[in-house]
């Protein structure tokens, strides 16, 4: 079952803002959303995670509505490096490490044109 | 820092040979890491859950004496694909963690062609 739905690829320019939406309308209250990317050829990278309130790093900005069923990451200035394939994840942390299985469904392809 | 190291980066090998790949976390110790292999144009599988001193967790359909996993310290896991054959071509990429509350860091990923 996938627990996140997002849009197969979008194009944004560079420079500009980038805003890349997610669904979750079934995540429970203990859930995290969490973002990575993958760029071509290499191994996905962390960007953010959040569980309700807006968070914000030096990557991008996470933005979850109030009723968490979907988020916006955000990263500010696209450049041509932003170029990747980003994953929208939740996932209920647990203490336990090896609890935490990631589930990466088929993302979002952007592509950030000059 | 959280830096993940994986090696080869990649690896091209006749069939039937075994294949070892490392994983090894530079300036944190992982209680736990993880295994995924991906396919071109599909999004990452895990294969198995490697903590340290103990036996990996395999996912279902995953063999766990075709991909042999070792974690002997807080810092290295390897995979080791036996005697592999041109199904095993793959991308291999692993991940480590410290603590179920931490996000995941993964490793640049190997990539594997057995001819």
């Amino acid at each position: 079952d996938a627990k996140t739905t997002q849009p197969p690829s979008m194009d944004c320019a560079e420079g500009r803002a980038a805003n890349l939406p997610c669904n979750h309308s079934t995540i429970s209250g203990n859930e995290y959303v969490y973002w990575y990317r993958q760029i071509h050829s290499q191994g996905p990278q962390y960007i953010i995670h959040g569980l309700k309130n807006n968070e914000t790093n030096e990557m991008a900005s996470l933005i979850i509505t109030e009723d968490r069923k979907s988020s916006t990451l955000i990263l500010p200035h696209a450049t041509l490096r932003d170029t990747a394939v980003y994953y929208c994840i939740v996932l209920a942390p647990m203490i336990k490490a090896a609890g935490n299985k990631l589930t990466f469904g088929g993302g979002t392809r952007v592509l950030v044109k000059p | 820092g959280a830096v993940v190291s994986q090696h080869p980066s990649r690896v091209i090998c006749k069939s039937g040979t075994s294949v070892k790949i490392e994983c090894r976390s530079l300036d944190f110790q992982a209680t736990t890491m993880f295994w995924y292999r991906q396919f071109p144009k599909q999004s990452l599988m895990l294969m198995a859950t490697s903590n340290e001193g103990s036996k990996a967790t395999y996912e279902q359909g995953v063999e766990k004496d075709k991909f042999l996993i070792n974690h002997a310290s807080l810092t290295l896991s390897t995979l080791t694909v036996t005697s592999a054959h041109p199904e095993d071509s793959s991308f291999y990429i692993c991940s480590a963690i410290v603590t179920g509350y931490q996000p995941q860091h993964f490793g640049d990923g190997t990539r594997l062609s057995i001819l």
